[in-house]
Protein backbone atom coordinates (compact mmCIF):
# COMPACT_ATOMS: atom_id res chain seq x y z
CA UNK A 1 0.00 0.00 0.00
CA UNK A 2 1.20 3.45 0.14
CA UNK A 3 3.57 4.25 2.72
CA UNK A 4 6.30 6.27 3.70
CA UNK A 5 9.10 3.85 5.64
CA UNK A 6 11.64 4.59 7.91
CA UNK A 7 14.65 2.07 8.54
CA UNK A 8 15.41 2.09 12.44
CA UNK A 9 12.08 2.29 14.43
CA UNK A 10 14.26 3.40 17.24
CA UNK A 11 17.18 5.80 17.92
CA UNK A 12 19.00 6.33 20.70
CA UNK A 13 22.26 9.05 21.06
CA UNK A 14 23.93 10.78 23.69
CA UNK A 15 22.92 14.50 24.47
CA UNK A 16 25.34 16.35 22.11
CA UNK A 17 26.07 14.03 19.52
CA UNK A 18 24.94 14.38 16.22
CA UNK A 19 21.51 12.46 15.10
CA UNK A 20 20.47 11.10 11.95
CA UNK A 21 16.66 9.75 11.14
CA UNK A 22 16.18 7.85 7.59
CA UNK A 23 13.03 7.79 5.82
CA UNK A 24 12.38 5.77 2.20
CA UNK A 25 9.77 7.19 0.34
CA UNK A 26 7.54 5.33 -2.01
CA UNK A 27 6.02 7.63 -4.61
CA UNK A 28 8.81 9.00 -6.93
CA UNK A 29 6.70 11.67 -8.54
CA UNK A 30 6.09 13.01 -5.11
CA UNK A 31 7.91 16.65 -4.88
CA UNK A 32 7.66 17.66 -1.66
CA UNK A 33 9.19 16.49 1.66
CA UNK A 34 8.52 17.31 5.30
CA UNK A 35 10.07 16.39 8.67
CA UNK A 36 7.42 16.45 11.55
CA UNK A 37 8.32 16.04 15.30
CA UNK A 38 5.89 14.82 17.75
CA UNK A 39 5.73 14.89 21.45
CA UNK A 40 3.50 12.45 23.81
CA UNK A 41 0.45 14.15 24.06
CA UNK A 42 0.92 16.54 21.20
CA UNK A 43 0.21 16.89 17.44
CA UNK A 44 2.65 16.62 14.91
CA UNK A 45 4.98 19.83 14.51
CA UNK A 46 7.04 21.10 11.42
CA UNK A 47 10.40 21.09 11.19
CA UNK A 48 11.49 21.59 7.49
CA UNK A 49 10.41 20.71 4.89
CA UNK A 50 12.67 20.34 1.06
CA UNK A 51 11.14 20.45 -2.35
CA UNK A 52 12.18 17.53 -5.30
CA UNK A 53 14.41 20.29 -7.02
CA UNK A 54 16.17 20.10 -4.24
CA UNK A 55 18.79 17.93 -2.64
CA UNK A 56 20.03 19.52 0.93
CA UNK A 57 18.61 22.12 3.07
CA UNK A 58 19.40 23.26 6.18
CA UNK A 59 17.12 25.00 9.31
CA UNK A 60 18.58 26.12 12.92
CA UNK A 61 20.52 22.91 14.24
CA UNK A 62 18.54 20.61 11.15
CA UNK A 63 19.33 19.65 8.22
CA UNK A 64 17.32 17.47 5.39
CA UNK A 65 19.06 15.59 2.68
CA UNK A 66 17.24 14.68 -1.00
CA UNK A 67 18.48 12.00 -2.66
CA UNK A 68 15.97 11.14 -5.71
CA UNK A 69 17.70 8.55 -7.20
CA UNK A 70 17.03 6.06 -4.55
CA UNK A 71 14.13 7.79 -3.07
CA UNK A 72 15.94 8.39 0.25
CA UNK A 73 15.87 11.34 2.94
CA UNK A 74 17.54 11.85 6.22
CA UNK A 75 17.05 14.31 9.04
CA UNK A 76 20.09 15.50 10.46
CA UNK A 77 19.56 17.11 14.22
CA UNK A 78 23.12 18.53 15.84
CA UNK A 79 24.23 18.91 19.33
CA UNK A 80 20.98 17.04 20.03
CA UNK A 81 19.36 18.13 23.61
CA UNK A 82 16.85 16.61 25.80
CA UNK A 83 14.34 18.59 24.45
CA UNK A 84 14.76 16.66 20.44
CA UNK A 85 13.28 13.43 22.29
CA UNK A 86 10.42 12.77 20.49
CA UNK A 87 8.88 10.60 17.19
CA UNK A 88 10.18 11.89 14.03
CA UNK A 89 7.73 11.13 10.72
CA UNK A 90 8.71 11.93 7.35
CA UNK A 91 5.85 12.63 5.01
CA UNK A 92 5.69 13.11 1.23
CA UNK A 93 3.42 15.09 -1.30
CA UNK A 94 2.56 15.85 -4.40
CA UNK A 95 1.37 19.04 -6.07
CA UNK A 96 -1.77 18.87 -6.99
CA UNK A 97 -3.20 16.42 -4.58
CA UNK A 98 -4.55 17.40 -0.75
CA UNK A 99 -3.04 14.31 1.30
CA UNK A 100 0.40 13.80 2.76
CA UNK A 101 1.51 10.42 3.33
CA UNK A 102 3.20 9.88 6.65
CA UNK A 103 5.41 7.30 7.54
CA UNK A 104 5.64 4.84 11.06
CA UNK A 105 7.86 7.49 12.43
CA UNK A 106 11.10 6.80 14.38
CA UNK A 107 11.37 7.30 18.16
CA UNK A 108 14.83 9.16 19.35
CA UNK A 109 15.66 9.10 23.03
CA UNK A 110 18.37 11.32 24.31
CA UNK A 111 20.57 10.01 27.17
CA UNK A 112 21.96 12.52 29.31
CA UNK B 1 -3.14 34.35 17.07
CA UNK B 2 -4.98 31.23 18.61
CA UNK B 3 -3.74 27.48 17.15
CA UNK B 4 -5.92 24.79 16.23
CA UNK B 5 -7.94 23.20 19.11
CA UNK B 6 -10.12 19.79 19.10
CA UNK B 7 -12.34 18.75 21.65
CA UNK B 8 -13.08 16.71 23.20
CA UNK B 9 -9.02 15.64 24.17
CA UNK B 10 -10.45 11.91 25.02
CA UNK B 11 -13.21 9.98 24.19
CA UNK B 12 -14.60 6.12 25.03
CA UNK B 13 -17.11 4.78 22.83
CA UNK B 14 -18.76 2.01 22.23
CA UNK B 15 -18.55 -0.46 19.12
CA UNK B 16 -21.70 0.63 16.96
CA UNK B 17 -22.15 3.92 17.92
CA UNK B 18 -21.81 7.40 16.56
CA UNK B 19 -19.17 10.14 16.78
CA UNK B 20 -18.65 13.66 16.48
CA UNK B 21 -15.41 15.25 16.76
CA UNK B 22 -14.76 19.12 16.56
CA UNK B 23 -11.78 21.07 15.30
CA UNK B 24 -11.07 25.01 15.18
CA UNK B 25 -8.64 26.11 12.88
CA UNK B 26 -6.15 28.52 13.27
CA UNK B 27 -7.03 31.96 12.85
CA UNK B 28 -6.66 33.14 9.44
CA UNK B 29 -7.00 29.53 8.22
CA UNK B 30 -9.59 28.58 5.54
CA UNK B 31 -9.17 25.00 4.56
CA UNK B 32 -9.38 22.12 7.33
CA UNK B 33 -7.75 18.25 6.53
CA UNK B 34 -8.40 15.00 9.22
CA UNK B 35 -6.03 12.47 9.65
CA UNK B 36 -6.34 9.34 12.03
CA UNK B 37 -3.26 7.90 13.76
CA UNK B 38 -3.24 4.92 15.00
CA UNK B 39 -1.09 3.85 17.90
CA UNK B 40 2.63 3.71 16.49
CA UNK B 41 1.97 4.60 13.31
CA UNK B 42 2.31 7.82 11.06
CA UNK B 43 -0.98 9.75 10.39
CA UNK B 44 -3.05 8.42 7.86
CA UNK B 45 -5.48 11.19 5.67
CA UNK B 46 -9.09 10.97 6.20
CA UNK B 47 -10.04 14.08 4.32
CA UNK B 48 -10.07 17.95 3.62
CA UNK B 49 -12.66 20.53 3.62
CA UNK B 50 -12.00 23.67 1.68
CA UNK B 51 -14.96 26.28 1.28
CA UNK B 52 -16.94 24.06 3.24
CA UNK B 53 -16.95 21.38 0.30
CA UNK B 54 -15.36 18.08 0.47
CA UNK B 55 -11.79 18.70 -1.14
CA UNK B 56 -10.12 14.82 -1.36
CA UNK B 57 -10.39 11.89 0.39
CA UNK B 58 -8.29 8.91 1.88
CA UNK B 59 -9.38 5.76 1.75
CA UNK B 60 -11.77 5.56 4.43
CA UNK B 61 -15.25 3.82 4.27
CA UNK B 62 -18.61 6.18 3.44
CA UNK B 63 -19.27 6.08 7.54
CA UNK B 64 -16.51 8.61 7.87
CA UNK B 65 -18.02 11.85 7.19
CA UNK B 66 -17.25 15.45 7.89
CA UNK B 67 -18.42 18.84 7.96
CA UNK B 68 -16.65 22.63 7.37
CA UNK B 69 -18.87 25.63 8.51
CA UNK B 70 -18.78 29.65 7.77
CA UNK B 71 -16.17 29.99 10.67
CA UNK B 72 -14.03 27.36 9.11
CA UNK B 73 -14.63 25.06 11.78
CA UNK B 74 -15.13 21.49 10.98
CA UNK B 75 -16.25 17.93 12.38
CA UNK B 76 -15.46 14.84 11.64
CA UNK B 77 -18.22 12.30 12.38
CA UNK B 78 -18.07 8.46 12.46
CA UNK B 79 -20.98 5.96 12.43
CA UNK B 80 -20.84 2.79 13.21
CA UNK B 81 -18.19 2.73 15.18
CA UNK B 82 -15.67 -0.33 15.10
CA UNK B 83 -12.63 -1.80 17.39
CA UNK B 84 -9.99 -0.26 14.69
CA UNK B 85 -11.24 3.17 14.65
CA UNK B 86 -9.46 3.03 17.99
CA UNK B 87 -6.74 6.39 17.21
CA UNK B 88 -6.03 9.87 17.29
CA UNK B 89 -7.35 12.08 14.82
CA UNK B 90 -5.71 14.69 13.81
CA UNK B 91 -6.63 17.85 12.20
CA UNK B 92 -4.89 20.01 10.81
CA UNK B 93 -5.10 23.68 9.17
CA UNK B 94 -4.30 25.45 6.04
CA UNK B 95 -4.35 28.87 4.12
CA UNK B 96 -5.64 27.15 1.27
CA UNK B 97 -6.05 23.84 0.11
CA UNK B 98 -2.79 21.90 0.43
CA UNK B 99 -2.20 21.79 -3.53
CA UNK B 100 -1.69 25.36 -3.92
CA UNK B 101 0.24 26.07 -0.43
CA UNK B 102 3.36 24.68 1.00
CA UNK B 103 1.53 22.09 2.74
CA UNK B 104 1.40 24.90 5.76
CA UNK B 105 -0.12 22.72 8.30
CA UNK B 106 -0.75 23.76 11.95
CA UNK B 107 -1.75 20.39 13.58
CA UNK B 108 -4.02 20.17 16.62
CA UNK B 109 -2.93 18.12 19.45
CA UNK B 110 -6.13 15.71 18.50
CA UNK B 111 -8.59 13.63 20.30
CA UNK B 112 -7.88 10.32 21.37
CA UNK B 113 -10.92 7.99 20.87
CA UNK B 114 -11.59 4.73 22.21
CA UNK B 115 -13.64 2.34 20.55
CA UNK B 116 -15.02 -0.54 23.74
Amino acid sequence: GESVGLHLPTLSVQEGDNSIINCAYSNSASDYFIWYKQESGKGPQFIIDIRSNMDKRQGQRVTVLLNKTVKHLSLQIAATQPGDSAVYFCAEGLQGAQKLVFGQGTRLTINP
Amino acid sequence: ETGVTQSPTHLIKTRGQQVTLRCSSQSGHNTVSWYQQALGQGPQFIFQYYREEENGRGNFPPRFSGLQFPNYSSELNVNALELDDSALYLCASSLGPVSLTNYGYTFGSGTRLTVV
